[in-house]
């Protein structure tokens, strides 16, 4: 069975880091695409990071420099750091895997995880 | 900049009847579509993809159609399990990229 489980939230000041991780089961993370998404309270999902199986990263506008997406091998493992943090990026964040054979760049998410709540306030 | 727009934003159904909900992009995304479901405290939930396929486990009542720029998703007999937000989401290399609608709450009427 496909299980994702994110870590790492938590409340930080404005201009802190966090790294969220999220262990995966019942598949190989370095096999397939992976994606990190998050929902501002009471709003919709933006995509923040997406790391193709072939390696090529995405991140949206807002976090390039801020942000890196990586994976652990070892632990079966995508991770996401995040420095600089701003009140904006208060969210829900979720990791998910999609629905990609490999090199594709076009694919929907067949499974998300429950999400981590990450608060940046002062 | 792509931009996914969903309507209605609140649709009141009763249950066993129909919904049909709408989303429409900027630009084209072909069939680069898919809809998912998200209830309170969860997370999204794949229903369709491909505009048209269902995601395995997907019941029957839940269909989608369209290319291009406009898609419906149909849900022939709400269910009580149905009432929930649903987002469309493309997924061609628009950026940004694998951006959502602002969602469609669907509640009981």
């Amino acid at each position: 069975e496909v299980q994702l489980v994110e870590t790492g939230g938590g409340l930080i000041q404005p201009g802190g880091s966090l790294r969220l991780s999220c262990a995966a089961s019942g598949f190989t993370v370095s096999s397939n695409s992976m994606s990190w998404f998050r929902q501002a309270p009471g709003k919709g999902l933006e995509c923040v990071s997406v790391l193709y199986s072939g390696d090529d990263t995405y991140y949206t506008d807002s976090v390039k420099g801020r942000i890196t997406i990586s994976r652990d091998n070892s632990k079966n493992t995508l991770n996401l750091q995040m420095n600089s943090l701003r009140p904006e990026d208060t969210a829900v964040y979720y990791c998910a895997r999609g629905l990609a054979a490999p090199g594709m760049m076009v694919f929907p998410f067949d499974h998300w995880g429950q999400g981590t709540l990450v608060t940046v306030s002062s | 900049e792509m931009v996914m727009t969903q309507s209605p934003a609140t649709l009141s159904v009763s249950p066993g009847e129909r919904a049909t909900l709408s989303c429409r992009a900027s630009q084209s995304v072909s069939i680069n579509l898919a809809w998912y479901q998200q209830k309170p405290g969860q997370a999204p939930r794949l229903l369709i993809y491909d505009a048209s396929t269902r995601a395995t486990g997907i019941p029957a009542r839940f269909s989608g159609t369209g290319s291009g720029t406009e898609f419906t998703l149909t849900i022939s007999s709400l269910q009580s399990e149905d009432f929930a937000v649903y987002y469309c989401q493309q997924y061609n290399i628009w950026p940004p990229r694998f951006t959502f609608g602002q969602g469609t709450k669907l509640e009981i009427k």
